[in-house]
């Protein structure tokens, strides 16, 4: 069964603290996604990744940076985390393809206080 | 650039009730459409998906989604619906050239199905 993999469900946080965000996937895709999701606004992109070591902005990237050093693993940060980066965030990943469909994990949940 | 809307935030329906989510995409070329479900607490799984072809789509639990290019709607269906169909339902877009690699979300539809 295909799997992306995120390393918490339930984050709590510290105004400032450095966060990471990890997931990995065993599908061997090439390309990895970071959404962010909050009520009434659906799933929103703040980076992604089409190879090791590449990566592009996304819609919404202010505050956040990312890293993917293996092909299976890409991480998210929050460099210094803000009360309005309380949200759900959802990691997926996807063929190259305009035809293929994404895959996604289970959700973090990160609570900023 | 492509957008996809969905045009109820929320649908309340009675158990065994037919329902109908809306998807409205914008684009001036041909698309793939994508309808996935969200469990509470859970990431995001594929309900069916429209490639090519033929315009009515079949996917898991009994859904189906018609491809309208006309109307460039692709609304999702089902005609008798259960108290475990209650999540929140994204459309979602893919445009080739496949320069943007990721799919593009609608806001959701959240589907409460009440006894």
């Amino acid at each position: 069964d295909v799997k992306v993999t995120q390393s918490s469900r339930y984050l709590v946080k510290r105004t400032g603290e450095k966060v990471f965000l990890e997931c990995v996937q065993d599908m061997d895709h090439e390309n990895m996604f970071w959404y962010r999701q909050d009520p009434g606004l659906g799933l929103r992109l703040i980076y992604f990744s089409y190879d090791v070591k590449m990566k592009e902005k996304g819609d919404i990237p202010e505050g956040y940076s990312v890293s993917r050093e293996k092909k299976e693993r890409f991480s998210l940060i929050l460099e210094s985390a803000s009360t309005n980066q309380t949200s759900m965030y959802l990691c997926a990943s996807r063929l190259t393809g305009v035809n293929t469909e994404a895959f996604f994990g289970q959700g973090t949940r990160l609570t900023v206080v | 650039a492509q957008s996809v809307t969905q045009l109820d935030s929320q649908v309340p329906v009675f158990e065994e009730a037919p329902v109908e989510l809306r998807c409205n995409y914008s684009s001036s070329v041909s698309v793939y459409l994508f309808w996935y479900v969200q469990y509470p607490n859970q990431g995001l799984q594929l309900l069916l998906k429209y490639l090519s072809g033929s315009t009515l789509v079949k996917g898991i639990n009994g859904f189906e989604a018609e491809f309208n290019k006309s109307q460039t709607s692709f609304h999702l269906r089902k005609p008798s619906v259960h108290i475990s169909d209650t999540a929140e339902y994204f459309c979602a877009v893919s445009v080739p050239p496949a320069g943007r690699r990721a799919l593009t979300f609608g806001s959701g539809t959240r589907l409460q199905v009440q006894p």
